[in-house]
């Protein structure tokens, strides 16, 4: 079965700083991009960060300097590490499979077509 | 990196069609044809129906199609069933900034089936 299972949400303060890890099963992860999506309870889904299957990474304006994604695909795993966090990135962070890439095509573009079930990650004091 | 504009809400009758419209710029809707649409129930994640503009994963009923024209992306649900009373929401592409590929999402939308 093709699944993600994200894990490392909690309670941390503000400036506190966390590690979410993002495992994968049931297909090749290596050749895949993969992206972190959060959403605040009763918002909309906010795209956070994505990372290439050669390890180029990619954020929005609103986190880059903050969020740093990595992968080990050794391990089947991806990560979200998130520092000087704020009150506003209270949220669920799901991890979500991205584009299928080989050879430098990717296929097909933005189409994140699997999702875990989402870690719960609540910044107070 | 605004978000691409959506209807709040949206309503109709089983078996009746509805459009959820999605709004953005030549930056990322209208310039690029990579709009993804996504759904997601109460309590769950999303859940992919639509990539690339137009096109089905395999699985998803042919009754959700997808359309752009302009900066502006669209879904239809087609002969409106109970179980598609969820939340909606449009992604896409949109340039680098700073050195990254960035994607945006829209701010949903609420479909219920009266």
């Amino acid at each position: 079965e093709v699944q993600l299972v994200e894990s490392g949400g909690g309670l941390v303060q503000p400036g506190g700083s966390l590690r979410l890890s993002c495992v994968a099963s049931g297909f090749t992860f290596s050749n895949y991009d993969m992206h972190w999506v959060r959403q605040a309870r009763g918002k909309g889904l906010e795209w956070v960060s994505g990372i290439g299957t050669v390890g180029d990474t990619h954020y929005p304006d609103s986190v880059r300097g903050r969020f740093t994604t990595s992968r080990d695909n050794a391990k089947d795993s991806l990560y979200l590490q998130l520092n000087s966090l704020r009150a506003w990135d209270t949220a669920v962070y799901y991890c979500a499979r991205g584009s299928y890439c080989y050879s430098g095509h990717c296929s097909p573009v933005g189409a994140f077509d699997i999702w875990g079930q989402g870690t719960m990650v609540t910044v107070s004091s | 990196q605004s978000a691409l504009t959506q209807p709040p809400s949206a309503s109709g009758s089983p078996g009746q069609s509805v459009t959820i419209s999605c709004t953005g710029t030549s930056g990322d809707v209208g310039g690029y044809n990579y709009v993804s649409w996504y759904q997601q129930h109460p309590g769950k994640a999303p859940k992919l129906l639509i990539f690339e503009v137009s096109k089905r994963p395999s699985g998803v009923p042919d009754r959700f199609s997808g359309s752009k024209s302009g900066s502006t992306a669209s879904l239809t649900v087609s002969g409106l069933q109970a179980e598609d009373e969820a939340d909606y929401y449009c992604k896409s592409y949109a340039g680098v900034s700073a050195g990254s590929n960035t994607w945006v999402f829209g701010g949903g939308t609420k479909l219920t089936v009266l």
